[in-house]
């Protein structure tokens, strides 16, 4: 099947740094990558969508200017956590659909991320 | 508003037994239903999905029926494995947008 992964899978860093997280499909096109945050015993909730080159759509509450997102290539699309918090701290995950699949994503690991 | 409701947060079963996990959904414009699977640190795995056009999809042990006069579908997990204990969340999407909106997960505990 399909295969998404993510870098870092653990990050740690102090309030007020930036964080870069990667998704990258391995095996397959991804015309659109979702990004995704889990709080402890809740569910996903979707942050925002990208289309490969072109901007990103966010959710509402999604703070864009926080949370950047690129799509530059069909295997690669970036999130990056601005200025920290420690109410950031979160697992973030991503998710790619390809260019002939069906409605079916497949997600990555996901990346744990802890704001001191 | 939860558009997606899976309102048993755990359900634990015998091995060997049925397991039947429920989801229900309140939007109609919904037309397609996925069924993941997420170990704790994981990121989800799919597991078995349904058109609205149709009411029910079978993969193995993995079936999903889908009601669409009650808003409900469910998954049946028979014979059900202690492998099988996991978090699963049903998730639904609207027209060709695939933005995904997932059930707040039921912890299946399926005991040896």
């Amino acid at each position: 099947g399909a295969v998404v992964s993510q870098h870092p899978s653990r990050v740690i860093c102090k309030s007020g740094t930036s964080v870069k997280i990667e998704c990258r499909s391995l095996d397959f096109q991804a015309t659109t990558m979702f990004w995704y945050r889990q709080f402890p015993k809740q569910s996903l909730m979707l942050m925002a969508t990208s289309n490969e080159g072109s901007k990103a759509t966010y959710e509402q509450g999604v703070e864009k200017d926080k949370f950047l997102i690129n799509h530059a290539s069909l295997t690669l699309s970036t999130l990056t956590v601005t200025s920290a918090h420690p109410e950031d701290s979160s697992f973030y995950i991503c998710s790619a659909r390809g260019l002939t699949s069906t409605d079916t994503q497949y997600f990555g690991p996901g990346t744990r991320l802890t704001v001191l | 508003d939860q558009q997606v409701k899976q309102n048993s947060p755990s359900l634990s079963v015998q091995e060997g037994r049925i397991s039947i996990l429920n989801c229900d959904y309140t939007n109609s414009m919904f037309d397609y239903f996925l069924w993941y699977k997420k170990y704790p640190a994981e990121g989800p795995t799919f597991l078995i999905s349904i058109s609205s056009i149709k009411d029910k999809n079978e993969d193995g042990r993995f079936t999903v029926f889908l009601n669409k006069s009650a808003k409900h579908l469910s998954l049946h997990i028979v014979p059900s494995q202690p492998g099988d204990s996991a978090v699963y969340f049903c998730a639904a999407s609207v027209d060709s947008s695939y933005k995904l909106i997932f059930g707040s997960g039921t912890r299946l505990l399926v005991r040896p």
